[in-house]
């Protein structure tokens, strides 16, 4: 049973266009949303984070959406580039689960020059 | 300097055997998690330990027992190995116990089981 959905499992982009990887969620009680970055052979670093009282937090290049009626998040990258290629995982904490990190299956970007 | 450090980054071994990852921190964090990678790609919580208790212990095989030394150490042994148990393991850390802080991972431990 997924709490945390990544419906697509890649995306391409052109260099210096925007990226947007959706998140969704069913779990009412997550009060922290996450999206993390992974590069092959390596663990996940944390990229933003967003809490459950706000529905915009931005970061440079990368701005996350939280639109908690409709339980999705989304994450913008703008504007996009050949480093950002990379698997993003979505995550989310707290309620039932506390500060565990629940993940959904990740979304793969490739961005082109 | 490596912040959140595991050994080995790969174990290869036969069913039934014994084995244990090793994970070590220098951050002087508190909490340290480890999660586990399927095959595909889900990566789900297994334990957590906050000031060397612990805290969270999801539905895993008792075969599967964390050990944490001390609050930079948190170590995972795993007996009877099972074809199941092939996995990308990584360990994490938090400053604190609170959902805010934000979790730093090792590089990840990858077991084949044979």
């Amino acid at each position: 049973d997924q709490q945390v959905k990544q419906n697509s499992p890649s995306l391409s982009v052109q260099e210096g266009r925007i990226s947007i990887l959706n998140c969704d969620y069913t779990n009412s009680m997550f009060d922290y949303f996450l999206w993390y970055k992974k590069y092959p052979a390596e663990g996940p670093t944390f990229l933003i984070s967003i809490s459950s009282i706000k529905d915009k937090n931005e970061d440079g290049r990368f701005t996350v959406f939280l639109n908690k009626s409709a339980k999705h998040l989304s994450l913008h990258i703008v504007p996009s580039q050949p480093g950002d290629s990379a698997v993003y995982f979505c995550a989310a904490s707290g309620g039932q689960a506390g500060t565990a990190l629940i993940f959904g299956k990740g979304t793969t970007l490739s961005v082109s020059s | 300097d490596t912040a959140v450090s595991q050994t080995p980054k790969y174990l290869v071994t036969q069913m039934g055997n014994d084995k244990s990852i090793k994970c070590e921190q220098n951050l002087g964090h508190d909490t340290m998690y480890w999660y586990k990678q399927d095959s595909k790609k889900f990566l789900k919580i297994m334990f957590s330990y906050n000031n060397k208790e612990l805290i969270i212990n999801e539905t895993v095989p008792n075969r599967f027992s964390p050990k944490s030394p001390d609050k930079a150490h948190l170590n995972l042994h795993i007996n009877s190995l099972e074809l199941g148990d092939s996995a990308v393991y990584f360990c994490a850390s938090s400053p604190r116990r609170v959902i805010t802080d934000t979790q730093y991972f090792g590089p990840g431990t990858r077991l084949t089981v044979l």
